[in-house]
């Protein structure tokens, strides 16, 4: 099993970019969570999918910020523009649906760093 | 609202020694609880979860945790401490609810000395 996969790894950009983050859920979960980790702010959920539909994005920090599941196996956080406050690492996780099996698996992350 | 409190920044503990790095929580409902793991420059990895039953719970590379519902805690433990258990602890919670997320601590620095 390829675990939950995130790209790019590192991503560097000036301010004001548009900034495309990529994630591929294990295969056969149906839920995804997209996370923000900094250090000021500890680990910030942003928003999830169930069904590759949003369920709660009331994490998400404002309309700079968008997040798409276009399909089962691939989703997307874009932030347009991006600002030097949303350097931070962000997480991809993802979940089955089985009662009982909650425990959310994440990928390596894709460290952001805008200048 | 559900949160997690890890009171601990840091803990140190020599190897071969037993370990324990503390989480409390608050929940509306049923608690279903977690420990999660990061090394540096990696994401988070399940360790161990508390969704019912037996409340000692055990887990990944001989890591342990215990539910204490009268006193909302949900501490991590291992018997033997190894060097290679250095790394970033974090607990979380969420509800018996439909909600799927989690609510994760502040994180905990694990320094085992050899």
């Amino acid at each position: 099993d390829a675990g939950v996969i995130q790209s790019p790894r590192h991503e560097v950009t000036e301010m004001g970019q548009e900034v495309t983050l990529r994630c591929k859920p294990i295969s056969g979960h149906d839920y995804l969570f997209w996370y923000r980790q900094t250090m000021m702010r500890g680990l910030e959920l942003l928003i999830y999918f169930n069904n590759n539909v949003p369920i709660d994005d009331s994490g998400m920090p404002e309309d700079r910020f968008s997040a798409k599941m276009p399909n089962a196996s691939f989703s997307t956080l874009k932030i347009q523009p991006s600002e030097p406050r949303d350097s931070a690492v962000y997480f991809c996780a993802s979940s089955f649906s089985r009662v009982g099996a909650y425990e959310q698996y994440f990928g390596p992350g894709t460290r952001l760093t805008v200048t | 609202a559900q949160s997690v409190a890890q009171p601990e920044d840091q803990v140190n503990v020599a190897e071969g020694n037993p370990l324990t790095v503390k989480c409390t929580y608050s929940v509306s409902g049923n608690p279903y609880l977690f420990w999660y793991v990061q090394y540096p420059n990696r994401g988070l990895q399940f360790l161990l979860k508390y969704i019912t039953g037996d409340n000692l719970v055990k887990g990944s590379y001989g890591f342990e945790a215990e539910f204490n519902k009268s006193q909302t805690s949900f501490h991590l433990k291992k018997p033997s401490a190894l060097v290679s258990d250095s790394a970033l602890y974090f607990c979380a919670v969420r509800d018996d609810t439909g909600r799927r997320a989690l609510t994760f601590g502040s994180g905990t620095r694990l320094q085992v000395q050899p």
